[in-house]
């Protein structure tokens, strides 16, 4: 079974930085493309980042709105997924989903974690 | 980017009622078009991908079609556990969701 389980969430000011972790397990983690969601709250979803396989290169693209401070990154030794991020903004306040990316059915975000709460604020 | 524009933005419908959701991409998007469903609380939940193609164990009920920049999801028969909001993604550069459709019991 599928098991995306993200922590690291919690309270921090306007210009701190955090990192979400995601753990994941059910299937071959290297070989996966993976992505962040998240939403902000009583807001729709927002895609903020992807990263592919190594084997695919693990390059990452990032949305506007997070790029150049937030740093997607892997750890396939263990199995997890990583968010970094700088600079938070009041909006950036969200719950933020870890998903995998399915290469085989038009990159659609087939398992999701239950999501981490990043709550920004003074 | 790519903006995709979803209508309506909210809905009411009776059970039994056959219902449709349109999305609209900015630049053509061939068919990397998925859709999913959120209901309150919950992580979302993948219903089509590829714009018409039904994920696994999702009921039949629900179809997709389109290609190009117009696409539709259509319930054929509204269920009481429908209702929920739904989300369109592209997935053609890179990824963007649709603002949602919040799909509301009448």
């Amino acid at each position: 079974e599928v098991q995306l389980v993200e922590s690291g969430g919690g309270l921090v000011k306007p210009g701190g930085s955090l990192r979400l972790s995601c753990a994941a397990s059910g299937f071959t983690f290297s070989n996966a493309w993976m992505s962040w969601v998240r939403q902000a709250p009583g807001k729709g979803l927002e895609w903020v980042g992807r990263i592919k396989s190594k084997t695919d290169g693990g390059t990452t693209d990032y949305a506007a709105p997070v790029k150049g401070r937030f740093t997607l990154s892997r750890d396939d030794s263990k199995n997890t997924l990583y968010l970094q991020m700088t600079s938070l903004k009041s909006e950036d306040t969200a719950v933020y989903y870890c998903t995998t990316v399915a290469k085989s059915s038009a990159y659609a975000a087939d398992y999701w974690g239950q999501g981490t709460l990043v709550p920004v604020s003074s | 980017d790519i903006q995709m524009t979803q209508s309506p933005s909210s809905l009411s419908a009776f059970v039994g009622d056959r219902v449709t959701i349109t999305c609209r991409a900015s630049q053509s998007i061939t068919n990397y078009l998925n859709w999913y469903q959120q209901k309150p609380g919950k992580a979302p939940n993948l219903l089509i991908y590829a714009a018409s193609s039904l994920q696994s164990g999702v009921p039949s009920r629900f179809s997709g079609s389109g290609s190009g920049t117009d696409f539709t999801l259509t319930i054929s028969s509204l269920q009481p556990e429908d209702f929920a909001t739904y989300y369109c993604q592209q997935t053609y550069s890179p990824y963007t969701f649709g603002q949602g459709t919040k799909l509301e019991i009448k």
